[in-house]
């Protein structure tokens, strides 16, 4: 069982679309929790931040943990076509250490 | 200071040559990570130093693969007698150390290094 879970897509929504992006880990030892969002040829860059349970706002994108169930999810209101992207879930522990990513989601929004 | 640098952005080679790839980081963080991307696939950690010393090396990281942060500052990760299954996007990332507790987890990666093993 891999430590993180992340359903692949590709998910295409319309423009203006609230998208939902989720993953499920397996080990209650991770505390942050990330998303990052990497463009095609390039690397991922940090979106959103978390540690515990709880949610999280910034604009228009909302991160989202629960903990209890070992699952995390990320939501775009509003979508854009800039938004097309991978989105790819992270979970890491306290101090640093390796951090573990998700496959990656890819996005299309359709203007 | 602009970031994570990564050179050379694309490298191919032929099967059974050695490669290197350079990592910058940003001047601040004393933590520098590589990562192996593969097409549709996140990023999968190799190994990790916390200044220049290496504190974690993964199992993906064969003995052909080598990494180095002499004085703490850039890092290099060689690959010798290259193969095609190495062929992947190499990806450098920085943080901050374990004192920021929360800084520790927030990676800015580069732009990655492509290898092509033909």
């Amino acid at each position: 069982q891999k430590e993180v879970e992340q359903d692949p897509g590709p998910l295409s929504v319309p423009e203006g679309a609230i998208v939902s992006l989720n993953c499920t880990y397996s080990n209650s030892a991770f505390q942050y929790f990330m998303w990052y969002r990497q463009y095609s040829r390039k690397g991922p860059e940090l979106l959103m931040y978390t540690y515990s349970s709880g949610n999280k706002e910034d604009g228009r994108f909302t991160a989202q943990v629960d903990k209890s169930s070992k699952y995390i999810s990320l939501f775009i209101r509003d979508s854009q076509p800039s938004d097309s992207a991978t989105y790819l879930c992270a979970i890491g522990r306290g101090g640093g250490f390796k951090t573990i990513f998700g496959a990656g989601t890819r996005l299309f929004v359709k203007a | 200071d602009t970031g994570v640098s990564q050179n050379p952005r694309h490298k191919i080679t032929k099967r059974g040559q050695n490669v290197t790839f350079r990592c910058d980081p940003i001047s601040e963080h004393n933590r520098l990570y590589w990562y192996r991307q593969t097409l549709g696939q996140g990023p999968e950690f190799l190994t990790y130093f916390q200044n220049e010393a290496q504190l974690e090396k993964s199992r993906l990281l064969s003995d052909r693969f080598s990494a180095e942060r002499p004085k703490g500052s850039f890092s290099t990760l060689e690959i010798q007698r290259t193969e095609q299954g190495d062929s992947a996007m190499y990806l450098c990332a920085s943080s901050l150390g374990p004192r920021s507790r929360s800084g520790a987890n927030v990676l800015t990666f580069g732009a990655g290094s492509r290898l092509t093993v033909l």
